[in-house]
């Protein structure tokens, strides 16, 4: 089975900051990778989908690379909305453990 | 508007059974793949199964800690998705979500299962 690995499991950052997050695949799953923000008490929302494509709705600000086994969800200037729970997930498998991004 | 509402959770005891349903709107099932997600108290995301569309055989895949214990169905003609849990444990209590595969740009609001003696 495919595992994916997701660091950091929490980050502390201060408003407009970049903030960075790693997916790691144990092996090459191509592009086949979707980003989730989840806001405690909420249901997840998709953010990335395709490793790369931004979805429905979702600001600029974010974007995802990468492709194989590495991967990552970047958000360019972080606003106090963007303060949630993240996740990455291989389709048809594994979710990442989850970043927390916290207020510093 | 795609809508996926789930239905179908509660309280069981280990070892007993329960069925989870997730009817949709504004999609058709039969041509969809769709997944089970689910998410312990406090815990992440936790992948369950998928099942592809008719057209690509309606394969459905399971994790490793649910497979030969749960089962992924649908029926056509209500335009419901299942999830058919037996052998309930405890570590199963989570809220269980349906999404739309591969991605999961519809979910549905979620069920609570709560598996305790």
């Amino acid at each position: 089975d495919i595992h994916m690995t997701q660091s950091p499991s929490t980050l502390s950052a201060s408003v407009g900051d970049r903030v960075t997050i790693t997916c790691r695949a144990t092996e090459n799953i191509n592009k086949w990778l979707a980003w989730y923000q989840q806001k405690p008490g909420k249901v997840p929302s998709l953010l990335i989908y395709d490793a790369s494509n931004l979805g429905d709705g979702v600001p600029s600000r974010f974007s995802g690379s990468g492709s194989g086994t590495e991967f990552t969800l970047t958000i360019s200037s972080l606003q106090t909305d963007d303060f949630a729970t993240y996740y990455c997930h291989k389709y048809g498998g594994d979710f990442g453990q989850g970043t927390k991004v916290e207020i510093k | 508007e795609v809508q996926l509402v789930e239905s179908g959770g509660g309280l069981v005891k280990p070892g007993e059974s329960l069925r989870l349903s997730c009817a949709a709107s504004g999609l058709t099932l039969n041509d969809a793949w769709m997944n089970w997600v689910r998410q312990a108290p406090g815990k992440g995301l936790e992948w369950v199964g998928r099942i592809k569309s008719q057209s690509y055989g309606g394969t459905i895949e399971y994790a490793a800690p649910v497979k030969d214990r749960f089962t992924i169905s649908r029926d056509h003609s209500k335009n419901t998705l299942f999830l058919q849990m037996n052998s309930l444990k405890t570590e199963d209590t989570a809220v269980y979500y349906c999404l739309t595969a591969d991605y999961g740009k519809y979910w549905g609001q979620g069920t609570l299962v709560t598996v305790s003696s």
